[in-house]
């Protein structure tokens, strides 16, 4: 069965310092996501992305954070300079469709020192 | 803003012994989706109910809509240990496609 897939599994970074989290969405779905889970707490939505730009975003994500397609199979996140608070899980997902299941990778831990 | 709550927190059953969460929407739902977590692991699709009053079943498991399409629940017959986990209901609101999570249901079956 296709997967989402994510890489790293688990990143260590320096507070202030940028950070690219990677994703490979299952190939002929059409809408990416990214979300985060804080230990021990619900998963919280971050951002949509569809045709090449967002769709829509979160509170959370501000002006540090940022999607890009920037070839035919990943999409990745970037948070610009990381701060404590960053430290989570954080998934990638994708539909087919807007309004249909959304399927996630195994995250990637974040950690910031 | 809007909301899905999920109670209880946490469920600890003997195994055989039956499991319910509720999940509830401060707002109509276009759909709701419910997903399981093990520990350490990432949230595994389960189901996904669109229709006013639906139920659904998956072997044991048994999902359904409220005919407002505010409230689902999610019901565990005969639990085994295979269910430990956290269940998580995610509803769609009609204003987008952004899964709006519940805080979860840890389901712990001792045997």
């Amino acid at each position: 069965e296709p997967e989402v897939t994510q890489t790293p599994s688990h990143q260590v970074t320096q507070m202030g310092q940028e950070v690219i989290l990677r994703c490979v969405p299952i190939s002929n779905h059409l809408y990416f996501y990214w979300y985060r889970q804080i230990l021990g707490q619900k998963v919280e939505f971050l951002v949509s992305f569809y045709n090449n730009e967002i769709s829509e975003k979160s509170e959370i994500f501000d002006d540090q954070f940022s999607v890009e397609r920037p070839d035919g199979s990943n999409f990745t996140l970037k948070i610009r300079s990381t701060k404590l608070e960053d430290s989570a899980m954080y998934f990638c997902a994708s539909s087919l469709a807007g309004y249909q299941p959304q399927h996630f990778g195994d995250g990637t831990r974040l950690s910031i020192l | 803003g809007q909301q899905v709550m999920q109670i209880p927190q946490y469920q600890h059953v003997q195994e055989g012994e039956d499991f319910t969460t509720y999940c509830n929407s401060s707002t109509t739902l276009s759909n709701i989706q419910w997903y399981k977590q093990r520990p350490g692991g990432h949230p595994v699709f389960l189901i996904q109910l669109v229709k006013s009053g639906e139920v659904k079943k998956q072997k044991r498991l048994t999902f359904q809509f409220g005919e407002a399409k505010k409230n689902s629940s999610l019901h565990i017959t005969a639990t085994q240990t295979t269910d430990v986990g956290t269940y998580f209901c995610a509803g769609l609101h009609n204003s987008g496609y952004a899964l709006n999570f519940g805080k979860g249901t840890s389901l712990l079956v001792t045997p």
